[in-house]
């Protein structure tokens, strides 16, 4: 089974409007780390915000957002008020507490910002 | 530097050449990884270093796969008689292991590696 699944191979958004990027992961560790990466067509991949298995509140970033719900499974990022440099792939990555030092990365999606 | 450098950013090299892809890590960063990027697709982990030692080289796809560190810096990724399928990014990570599970991967900018 896939650790990381992002479903969502592409998507549009309007210029100001939010966007919600969906992941699903598999694990049956009891802790475990959830983040989030941006890669720019650049190529180089950018930490954007992390959520802990055991953490309460769904972690915050400027206009990120992670919407964290444990027993889906899920955490989706939200990015408020999109802009145009927001275009880019976003990675959804996990880390286990048993297999330390590996992250597992989805397959990503692809945002455009129409202006 | 003051982020992961990667070289060459770009290399083209004929099917059954050997290439070497090098990684600056973040100095201080004792945890390496390396991982290979199709086009479109997401990141398949290749191996783990922690300082020289590589506890971790599940993910390399094949004998023909192989990668050192030296002086807990500086990583070569060594790829002998080059076949198209090697053909995709290969992006380089380092991270402090404080052992901590909210440490980020900090990544270089990739090496494109075409096989012809």
């Amino acid at each position: 089974a896939q650790k990381i699944t992002q479903t969502q191979p592409g998507m549009f958004v309007q210029e100001k409007e939010a966007v919600t990027l969906d992941c699903t992961y598999d694990t049956s560790d009891p802790s475990y780390g959830l983040f989030w990466y941006k890669q720019p067509s650049s190529g180089e991949m950018i930490f954007l915000i992390y959520q802990g298995s055991y953490d309460q509140q769904n972690a915050t970033e400027g206009r990120y957002s992670l919407n964290f719900q444990k027993a889906r499974k899920s955490a989706n990022l939200v990015i408020s008020a999109s802009q145009l440099g927001d275009s880019a792939m976003y990675f959804c990555a996990m880390r286990e507490i048993y297999n330390f030092n590996k992250f597992y990365f989805g397959s990503g999606t692809k945002l455009n910002v129409k202006p | 530097g003051a982020g992961v450098s990667q070289s060459p950013s770009n290399k083209v090299t004929e099917k059954g050449k050997d290439v070497e892809l090098r990684c600056d890590p973040i100095s201080g960063h004792t945890a390496l990884y390396w991982y290979r990027q199709r086009l479109g697709q997401g990141l398949e982990f290749l191996i783990y270093f922690q300082g020289n030692s590589a506890p971790d080289k599940s993910g390399l796809p094949s004998d023909r796969f192989s990668a050192e560190r030296t002086g807990e810096s500086v990583s070569t990724l060594t790829i002998q008689r080059t076949q198209q399928e090697d053909s995709a990014v290969y992006l380089c990570a380092s991270s402090a292991e404080s052992g901590q599970m909210n440490t980020e991967a900090f990544f270089g900018q990739g090496t494109r590696l075409t096989v012809v």
